[in-house]
């Protein structure tokens, strides 16, 4: 079954110390990742999805099959990047499976 | 363009009742998939629908159903609820689903069951 592990709970940073959210998977397939953020009062969007390979509000991501991991990484961080991040992996169908879900790590930018 | 509408937002019911939540997806978005948010489980997979039909469905009991009508608008249904049917239901749309992964997520209905 596949399956999606976000160890840290709560992570807290300094603002400018570099940030990165760990993701770990399991999955037999070929997979499909995303990162998904929820803001303080705002709805779940998507961050960023490891297809594009493109960097959103400074924050990147690699897909590193061999770890099986597909952690979010930023230089600096910023107040406002503090949130929940969500990652998230596509299931096995060609077109219509759910996304499985990690519980979350809030990120907390401190001053 | 208007972001996905779910409605009621918040509800209460007592157990053995039964429940519909209404999901509106951004126009001309066809799929449309439900989540059950929980403290303890975090986000998990419910079902998917795509032009009417029910293409995927997660590992959830049978009181848990849903429907899409021909205007892409979506209804889930909880009947005989269970105390822990109480969480936060997420609907969202995508153009076609898939796995394309882009996600468009409502407010979501929070339900309490007593």
């Amino acid at each position: 079954a596949q399956r999606v592990t976000q160890p840290e709970k709560l992570l807290s940073v300094f603002k400018g110390a570099p940030v990165e959210l760990k993701c770990n998977y399991s999955y037999s397939g070929s997979p499909e990742l995303f990162w998904y953020v929820q803001y303080s009062r705002q709805r779940l969007q998507l961050l960023l999805r490891h297809i594009s390979r493109e960097s959103i509000k400074g924050f990147t991501a690699d897909l590193n099959k061999g770890e099986t991991s597909f952690h979010l990484k930023k230089p600096f961080a910023q107040e406002e990047d503090s949130a929940m991040y969500y990652c998230a992996l596509s299931g096995p169908g060609g077109g219509a499976d759910g996304l499985t879900f990690g519980k979350g790590t809030h990120l907390i930018i401190q001053p | 363009k208007a972001g996905v509408t779910q409605t009621p937002r918040y509800l209460i019911k007592t157990r053995g009742q039964q429940v519909t939540l209404s999901c509106s997806p951004i126009s001309g978005h066809r799929s449309v998939s439900w989540y059950q948010q929980t403290p303890g489980q975090g986000l998990q997979f419910l079902f998917e629908y795509f032009s009417e039909t029910q293409r995927n469905k997660g590992n959830f009991p049978g009181r848990f159903s849903g429907r899409q009508f021909s205007n892409s608008r979506s209804e889930m249904n909880v009947s005989t609820l269970e105390l822990g049917d109480s969480a936060l239901y997420l609907c969202a749309s995508s153009l076609a689903g898939g796995r394309t992964g882009e996600l468009f997520f409502g407010e979501g209905s929070r339900l309490t069951v007593l």
